[in-house]
């Protein structure tokens, strides 16, 4: 069994930039959803990705996007980055039967460290 | 909103004492997870416990959810180094989310 893995596991950008992370969901999931954990904090709710569509979302604004690919593989985009962007960048999948449903709990990758200078 | 306060925020113990952290909430969850997460990795899912007063054992740990069903607690028998690492209770919120607590931070000292 496949776990949930996430690249690149650092990156460092500068203010104004845009930023792509990706995840590869754990075998035989088909929801990816990304947290934003900032340093001592617990993880925040971005948004989930279920059957290629968002599917909930966090207080996040719209410069935060994503995608899910028909292999339930995913991305976060991050359009003008800003300081307090800078966080560990989490991805979980899990399994659902239907849009809005807990089937299965969720799995974390390892994360990327985002830092915005 | 819904949200999920954790106490202590810090605790250092040493080898082979026991402890109990805490999640509390103003509001009813259908569930509660807990997670322990280490530096440069991801959060691991520890347990779920989804009935008031259910209490569930994992080695030397044990978890114990409310007879309300808005609190958790996480006790430790005979913490060991490798115990060390943010505590997280998280729990669904709405349909598709879940929140998390902002973690309690255990460090055992050997």
């Amino acid at each position: 069994e496949t776990g949930v893995t996430q690249s690149p596991t650092h990156l460092i950008k500068t203010r104004g930039q845009q930023v792509t992370l990706r995840c590869s969901s754990q075998s035989g999931h088909n929801t990816v959803s990304w947290y934003q954990q900032a340093l001592g904090q617990g993880p925040q709710f971005i948004f989930q990705y279920y059957r290629e569509e968002e599917n909930g979302r966090g207080n996040f604004p719209p410069r935060f996007s994503g995608l899910q690919f028909p292999n339930y593989s995913s991305e976060l985009n991050v359009n003008a980055l800003e300081l307090d962007d800078s966080a560990l960048y989490l991805c979980a999948s899990s399994f659902s039967t239907h849009s809005g449903s807990y089937n299965s709990p969720l799995h974390f990758g390892n994360g990327t460290r985002l830092t915005v200078t | 909103t819904q949200l999920l306060e954790q106490s202590p925020q810090f605790l250092s113990i040493q080898e082979g004492e026991n402890l109990t952290v805490y999640c509390n909430s103003s509001s009813v969850f259908s569930s509660l997870q807990w997670y322990r997460q280490e530096p440069g990795e991801g959060p691991v899912l520890l347990v779920t416990v989804v009935t008031g007063g259910e209490v569930k054992k994992l080695k030397r740990l044990t978890f114990q959810f409310g007879d309300a069903r808005k609190d958790s607690s996480l006790h430790i028998t005979a913490a060991q180094t490798g115990d060390t690492g943010l505590y997280l209770c998280a729990g669904p919120s709405g349909t598709y989310k879940y929140i998390f607590g902002t973690g309690t931070r255990l460090k055992v000292l050997a």
